[in-house]
């Protein structure tokens, strides 16, 4: 059953633009991860936050978290047709159960020239 | 890639027949796990280790198998394919379970017929 719910499925803009994704989950977190996925290849590990966190940058990269409403935000800021790809938020639960990283399905964001 | 090959690439099977998928790291990670992404789903967790001979199930274990006898390789056998587990196979591997990030392998397309 997927944890995280990433929102919106897909997202088209123009290059330079900002792109915003979301990701709800259901349960408390001990961390919640994003990832980047282009098409045909592995997945690639962008930013971890932790539950104590609420804000993280990595480059272009900007995380939020808001374990009160349960929801991750990231931004790419002035955006490339590099950064087309799809977009996974993945969460491990909170308890001590540390093994399992629960993925949602993904947006996928295209980037036009 | 940290080190992950996945092998094969590619394979298609006939349905009845035992498959084995190899994951191969050369960063000496403890923990290994092996997912299973379809469209609709995101990324499933099937099984998961956490040391030499160590392993347990993930979300969707049934009709999967795993073994790892050594550290830098950990083993996904499907006993008897199914047109069911047609999918792409993700390895990934972390130092420290998931409270660390995962690196992923370039994925295993399995089909079968």
């Amino acid at each position: 059953s997927q944890q995280g719910e990433e929102d919106p499925q897909a997202l088209s803009i123009q290059e330079g633009e900002n792109a915003t994704m979301n990701c709800s989950y259901k349960t408390s977190i001990n961390n919640l991860q994003w990832y980047r996925q282009n098409s045909g290849r592995g997945l690639v590990h962008l930013i971890l936050i932790r539950s104590n966190e609420r804000e993280k940058h990595s480059g272009r990269l900007r995380v939020t978290l808001d374990t009160s409403k349960k929801s991750s935000s990231l931004l790419i800021t002035a955006s490339r047709a590099a950064d087309t790809a799809s977009y996974f938020c993945a969460t491990v639960p909170g308890g001590g159960s540390n093994y399992k990283l629960t993925f949602g399905k993904g947006t996928l964001l295209t980037v036009n020239p | 890639d940290a080190g992950i090959t996945q092998s094969p690439r590619h394979k298609v099977t006939e349905t009845g027949t035992p498959v084995t998928l190899r994951c191969h790291q050369t960063e000496n990670h403890r923990y290994m796990y092996w997912y299973r992404q379809d469209p609709g789903h995101g990324l499933r967790l099937i099984h998961y280790s956490y040391g030499v001979k160590d392993t347990d199930k993930g979300e969707v274990s049934d009709g999967y198998s795993v073994s790892r006898s050594k550290t830098e390789d950990f083993l996904l056998t499907l006993e008897s394919a199914t047109s069911s587990q047609t999918s792409v196979y993700f390895c990934a591997t972390t130092r420290e379970g998931m409270n660390t990030e995962a690196f992923f392998g370039q994925g295993t397309r399995l089909t079968v017929v």
